[in-house]
């Protein structure tokens, strides 16, 4: 079964601790995405990967990193920087980043920081 | 600033009733526009999108270049129709990456 999957489900930290969120996919995708869903706001772009091994800055990438060194594989960092951590994370893929190419999203990381 | 405007959080509707789900962009070019929808307790989901011209579990949306609108719409709600929707746009050729509306809730009274 083909599709993207982000573990946890949920995710408890304390604050000033790093912690990171999984995102794999299996859809042979190149394009790979994280958003960040907060109620009211929608979701706004983190940081978003085109290829394996280079990605670029979204609206809201401070305080968050990643890596690509695996196509199926896009794993976020949310570091003790980020000043509002506790949110839900979606990943999300394409086949590639032409626009007219749908997104296909994991089940989300429900993050809380206390 | 904001490209993708849904003026609604909340819109509520009886079974049966007509509903539109508003969205505004503001691009100059030839936007690519998507509709999401997130049922309860189920992943992010594309709904449909301009280019397809298509009709999907009854909901149809028309790109509106004079007005920058692309207004879901379907003629008679159903109950199951309740979820998130969110309007994405996308701009080809420039920075492609989809930009999301901060999303309507779409509640369909019995």
């Amino acid at each position: 079964d083909g599709g993207i999957t982000q573990s946890p489900k949920y995710l408890f930290r304390k604050e000033g601790q790093n912690v990171t969120l999984s995102c794999e996919q299996n859809l042979n995708h190149d394009a790979m995405y994280w958003y960040r869903q907060d109620p009211g706001q929608g979701l706004r772009l983190i940081y978003y990967s085109q290829i394996v091994n280079d990605f670029q800055k979204g609206d809201i990438a401070e305080g968050y990193s990643v890596s690509r060194e695996k196509k199926e594989s896009f794993p976020l960092t949310v570091t003790s920087a980020q000043k509002n951590p506790t949110a839900f994370y979606l990943c999300a893929s394409s086949l590639d980043s032409a626009g007219t190419r749908a997104l296909h999203f994991g089940n989300g990381t429900r993050l809380t920081v206390t | 600033a904001q490209r993708v405007t849904q003026p609604e959080k909340l819109l509520s509707v009886f079974k049966g009733a007509p509903v539109e789900l508003k969205c505004n962009y503001s691009y100059s070019g030839s936007p690519e526009l998507f509709w999401y929808v997130q049922y309860s307790r189920q992943r992010l989901q594309l709904l449909l999108r301009h280019i397809s011209r298509e009709s999907i579990k009854g909901f149809t949306a028309d790109l509106n270049k004079g007005e920058t609108s692309f207004h879901l719409k379907k003629p008679f709600a159903q109950e199951e129709d309740s979820a998130m929707y969110y309007c994405a746009l996308s701009e080809p050729g420039g920075s492609y990456i989809p930009t999301f509306g901060r999303g309507t809730s779409l509640i369909v009274h019995p």
